[in-house]
């Protein structure tokens, strides 16, 4: 089945720690982005990348860290410098589209991150 | 920046009864505008977009949207809502051209009562 994946489902830490969650996609999409949900805020953007070792700062970007080495793997880094990490993120992609023509993000199932 | 403004958080309605949330944007130029649903325990995923063309959007499930671009609004119809409906709804916009960061609505929490 093509899609996207992200592990793990739940995810617990302790105050300090960085932890790493996983977004993989075999959509063959070029573009990726994280978001985190938090209740009656929406999503709001943290990173994105539009090519393989690039990406680009999102609107809440401090206290996060990402990597692009491959096209299907997309994994954001919470650091201990985020100083309120606990929320919902949700891992995303899409086509690059023709000029002027922008396309459907497909999201993965979410990870539930909570610190402790 | 653009700014996407859900004005109702919670709504609650009976089963048959009609249904609109709002959406209203704040960027006088080009958009895309699209409405997303998250069922309870399922991934995000589109209800209707618009892009261009006829203002008028038909979605999945029996949804609509009407693009009024003189409002800068992207309202989300349905005329007799289902239980199975019961879910939150976000309007999303992304300015056209532009390094495609979607903008979301703070989301809107329909209960239908069965």
């Amino acid at each position: 089945d093509g899609g996207i994946t992200q592990s793990p489902k739940y995810l617990f830490r302790k105050e300090g720690q960085n932890v790493t969650l996983s977004c993989e996609q075999n959509l063959n999409h070029d573009a990726m982005y994280w978001y985190r949900q938090d209740p009656g805020q929406g999503l709001r953007l943290i990173y994105y990348s539009q090519i393989v070792n690039d990406f680009q700062k999102g609107d809440i970007a401090e206290g996060y860290s990402v990597s692009r080495e491959k096209k299907e793997s997309f994994p954001l880094t919470v650091t201990s410098a985020q100083k309120n990490p606990t929320a919902f993120y949700l891992c995303a992609s899409s086509m690059i589209g023709l000029a002027g023509v922008d396309n459907e993000q497909f999201f993965g199932p979410g990870t539930r991150l909570t610190v402790l | 920046a653009q700014s996407v403004s859900q004005h109702n958080h919670h709504v609650i309605l009976s089963e048959a009864a009609s249904l609109e949330l709002g959406c209203n944007y704040s960027y006088g130029g080009t958009v895309n505008l699209f409405w997303y649903v998250q069922y309870p325990g399922q991934h995000l995923q589109l209800l209707l977009k618009y892009f261009s063309g006829d203002p008028l959007v038909k979605g999945i499930k029996g949804f609509e949207a009407e693009f009024i671009k003189s409002k800068f609004s992207f309202n989300l119809r349905k005329p007799s809502v289902q239980w199975s409906d019961t879910a939150e709804y976000f309007c999303a916009v992304i300015v056209s051209g532009s390094a495609r960061q979607l903008t979301f609505g703070s989301g809107t929490q329909l209960t239908v009562l069965p």
